[in-house]
């Protein structure tokens, strides 16, 4: 079956430590998303790709970053200057006429310990 | 500023009392409206896509329904099963295929 593979499902990090989100889609999708999820807010962009080797700035990109070396692959790093990075982080896919809008992952929980 | 707004925040309904979901939206010319459905620690499933005013899909006990300022997400007769979240998100005709979305309606469904 096609889809969004996340992993892992939960994350720990510990201050000052970087750490890697993976996202790998089988959609053959182009554009691909990553978004943070907080309790009572909205899902808010932090990056996004329309082709490989090509990424764009969401509305949140300080302290993350991304790359997109592969259609199929698309990896989130949280970085230590990102300075509350506990939340729930979904990557997402789109492609064909999009008229689903999104395909989503089921997401990593990251928490700071 | 696009902007989207969902209300209320949270419902609780009784098993087979219907009700409404609503999701105001303020785009820069609107390309579509999407609803979601989201279960506690998964990511948003697709329900339905909505291009134009006066346009409505259904699913089971859900309809939705678009007008030019509003979506509404219509719940008949629920049962436990639909407890979720609902996300509605809107796309702007410039928006290069990002979708800006709600804050949801948590809905609890009790027997």
């Amino acid at each position: 079956d096609g889809g969004i593979t996340q992993s892992p499902k939960y994350l720990f990090r510990k201050e000052g430590q970087n750490v890697t989100l993976s996202c790998e889609q089988n959609l053959n999708h182009d554009a691909m998303y990553w978004y943070r999820q907080d309790p009572g807010q909205g899902l808010r962009l932090i990056y996004y790709s329309q082709i490989v080797n090509d990424f764009q700035k969401g509305d949140i990109a300080e302290g993350y970053s991304v790359s997109r070396e592969k259609k199929e692959s698309f990896p989130l790093t949280v970085t230590s200057a990102q300075k509350n990075p506990t939340a729930f982080y979904l990557c997402a896919s789109r492609g064909g006429r999009g008229i689903s809008g999104y395909t989503f992952g089921s997401g990593t929980r990251l928490t700071v310990v | 500023e696009d902007q989207v707004t969902q209300s209320p925040e949270a419902l609780r309904l009784q098993e087979g009392e219907s009700s409404s979901l609503n999701c105001s939206y303020t785009v820069s010319g609107l390309r579509g409206l999407f609803w979601y459905r989201q279960d506690p620690g998964k990511g948003p499933e697709f329900l339905f896509t909505l291009y134009s005013a006066g346009e409505e899909k259904e699913k089971e006990r859900l309809k939705a329904t678009l007008t030019k300022k509003e979506s509404f997400l219509h719940i008949t007769a629920p049962k436990p099963e639909d407890s979720a979240t609902y996300l509605c998100a809107a796309e702007p005709s410039g928006g290069y295929n990002k979708l800006i979305f709600g804050a949801g309606t948590r809905l609890a469904v009790h027997p």
